[in-house]
Order: structure tokens, then C-alpha cells, then sequence
């Protein structure tokens, strides 16, 4: 079945520097989803990619989905002490729930 | 709010006793899923429902089994817990003209 891997597993950064955590997929997806899951939460979504080659911003972050459809990534500029918690891709589309990569925790030092 | 509610949050059982974790949606959503998250693994799908009576398995089904005899809730048994269903479990909603999942805020279940 569908595959979705993510790296870096952990990923510690002083504050202020840049992130960036990679989503790959085995298959070509139809969409991808980031959802970002603070300390002791629940995952909560943060912005879907459908089309290839797109490129979509909220602040701070940016994410991008490869021209392929298989590939992903978020960076977040210039790291915060909210931005502390665990990143997770995930792909699929169909009623059959979404795939999810394993996340990227992100340790924040002030 | 999404509109998602849990029970029980936190659940302390023996290896072989039954266990049913509830969610209950106010959205009137069609589908629903029922995830576990484990250190190293991420969320994985144990099972989902398309809607009422209506279910299918996921990655993770085995030693699960689920009911939803009303669009509002989605259950989860347990019908004789061992230690490697310590986790915590995770129900999500997905409204159809969006796609996002929405999830609860989690049911931790420890099995001695």
C-alpha cells in the first residue's frame, strides 16, 4: 500500500533559525495535507496542496508540493517557541482515511 | 470547535478485559476514522465508516472491531486488551467539501 516517509525524525534548532521537514510518498498523490500537533494536543490541520508545483504561504511558513505529486515540504522562517511540537504530512484523498508520514518533532532552544 | 468529543479521555485496564471508546460528533459528518499514536509510529488507521453501518478496516484493524449504529457516534472495542494496544487513540471527522480531518483531543489507554 500507500507509503508516506518523513524526515528528519527530530529536528533542534535554536531560535530564530529555519526548518524544514520533507514528506515522500512511494505513489503519486492526489493531495497533501500538514497538520502540526503541540505537546499532550491533538494533530490539527494546517493547509491542503492539490495541484503540482504548488507553493502556498501562512506567515512563517511555506509549504510545497513537488511537480511530481510526490513529494512535499514545509519550512518555517525563523523559528518560535510556539512553533515547538510534532509536523505531519499526509496524503491520499480517498474516503478511506489519509496516510501519514511519522512527523518531524521540532525542539526549539531558546 | 469541531465538534468532536472522546470518552473516556484517560483508561486504565487489565490484559483481557473488553474496552469501547466512544466519539461523538455534532457536525453530522459522514465519515469518521479511529487512529492510534505510538512513539516511532505516527497515526495509524485502525478503522473508519463511510456512515451509518457502514465501516471498513485500516492498516492496524487487528484485535478491533467498530460500530456506528448512528451518524453522531463511531465506536471503537477492544474485545480482550493485551499491552500492545497501550496507545493513545485519536477520532477524526472529515467533512466531504474540505477534506481536512478533524480530530479529538485523544483517549490514552494503558493495558497492564
Amino acid at each position: 500500500g500507500q507509503q508516506v516517509m518523513q524526515i528528519p525524525q527530530y529536528q533542534h534548532v535554536q531560535e530564530g533559525e529555519d526548518f524544514t521537514t520533507y514528506c515522500n510518498s512511494s505513489t503519486t498523490l492526489s493531495n497533501i495535507q500538514w497538520y502540526k500537533q503541540r505537546p499532550g494536543g491533538h494533530p490539527v490541520f494546517l493547509i491542503q496542496l492539490v495541484k503540482s508545483g504548488e507553493v502556498k504561504k501562512q506567515k512563517r511558513l511555506t509549504f510545497q508540493f513537488g511537480e511530481a505529486k510526490k513529494n512535499s515540504s514545509l519550512h518555517i522562517t525563523a523559528t518560535q517557541t510556539t512553533d515547538v511540537g510534532t509536523y505531519f504530512c499526509c496524503g491520499g484523498g480517498g474516503a478511506d482515511g489519509l496516510t501519514f508520514g511519522k512527523g518531524t518533532h521540532l525542539i526549539i532552544q531558546p | 470547535d469541531a465538534g468532536i468529543t472522546q470518552s473516556p479521555r484517560h483508561k486504565v485496564t487489565e490484559t483481557g478485559t473488553p474496552v469501547t471508546l466512544r466519539c461523538h460528533q455534532t457536525e453530522n459528518h459522514r465519515y469518521m476514522y479511529w487512529y492510534r499514536q505510538d512513539p516511532g509510529h505516527g497515526l495509524r488507521l485502525i478503522h473508519y465508516s463511510y456512515g451509518v453501518k457502514d465501516t471498513d478496516k485500516g492498516e492496524v484493524s487487528d484485535g478491533y472491531s467498530v460500530s456506528r449504529s448512528k451518524t453522531e457516534d463511531f465506536l471503537l472495542t477492544l474485545e480482550s486488551a493485551t499491552s500492545s494496544q497501550t496507545s493513545v487513540y485519536f477520532c477524526a471527522i472529515r467533512p466531504m467539501n474540505t477534506g481536512e480531518l478533524f480530530f479529538g483531543e485523544g483517549s490514552r489507554l494503558t493495558v497492564l
